[in-house]
């Protein structure tokens, strides 16, 4: 059962475009999201988290929008740049639950020039 | 050197053979886990630990076990290696809930 989906394997964008990654999760009581941006041949390293006491949190190009009620969220970012192209994963924690992080499959981002 | 050091970061390995991936980080920090990456399926937790004397069952632990030598060493035996535990692992660091981990750069494993 997965509990944190990104269902868009793979997103191409233009650069200087926008770029919006999605995920979803199914779980209430998750209460803090993060995006992890990963390098062929690196481990994932920590882009931009959320609260869910929060529904927007902004770190320079980068933008995250959490909407409760549908149980989702996204990472916005703007604009677009070559080196952007990795995989994104979204993942979600419960503070204070299981305090592990429960990570969505992944999407591939494509910044083309 | 990195925070967070695995070892090997390429093994190829025979089916039925015991493996250990070997975990150590320079953080400080009282929690460490094991993840797996398998296309298509993200990354899954496999055991985790909180502090030295505290072992944790992730989501898929089943043919796997682990080893918190210290508080700096986390290490994930496999028993007997099976050809769908070839995958990409990775050891990961926190100081507590609600931060972000910190990585290693994983091991890749072949099983044969």
């Amino acid at each position: 059962d997965q509990q944190v989906k990104q269902n868009s394997p793979s997103l191409s964008v233009q650069e200087g475009r926008i770029s919006i990654l999605n995920c979803d999760y199914t779980n209430s009581m998750f209460d803090y999201f993060l995006w992890y941006k990963k390098y062929p041949a690196e481990g994932p390293t920590f882009l931009i988290s959320i609260s869910s006491i929060k529904d927007k949190n902004e770190d320079g190009r980068f933008t995250v929008f959490l909407n409760k009620s549908a149980k989702h969220l996204s990472l916005h970012i703007v604009p677009s740049q070559p080196g952007d192209s990795a995989v994104y994963f979204c993942a979600a924690d419960q503070l204070r639950g299981a305090q592990k992080l429960v990570f969505g499959q992944g999407t591939r981002l494509t910044i083309n020039p | 050197d990195a925070d967070v050091t695995q070892t090997p970061r390429n093994r190829i390995t025979k089916t039925g053979k015991r493996i250990m991936l070997e975990c150590s980080q320079t953080k400080g920090h009282d929690r460490m886990y094991w993840y797996r990456q398998d296309p298509g399926l993200g990354l899954r937790l496999i055991y985790y630990s909180f502090d030295v004397k505290d072992i944790n069952k992730g989501e898929i632990s089943d043919g796997y076990s682990v080893s918190r030598q210290a508080q700096a060493k986390f290490s994930l035996s496999l028993e007997s290696a099976i050809p769908n535990q070839t995958a990409l692992y990775f050891c990961a660091t926190s100081p507590s809930a609600g931060v972000g981990y910190t990585f290693g750069s994983g091991t890749r494993l072949t099983v044969v």
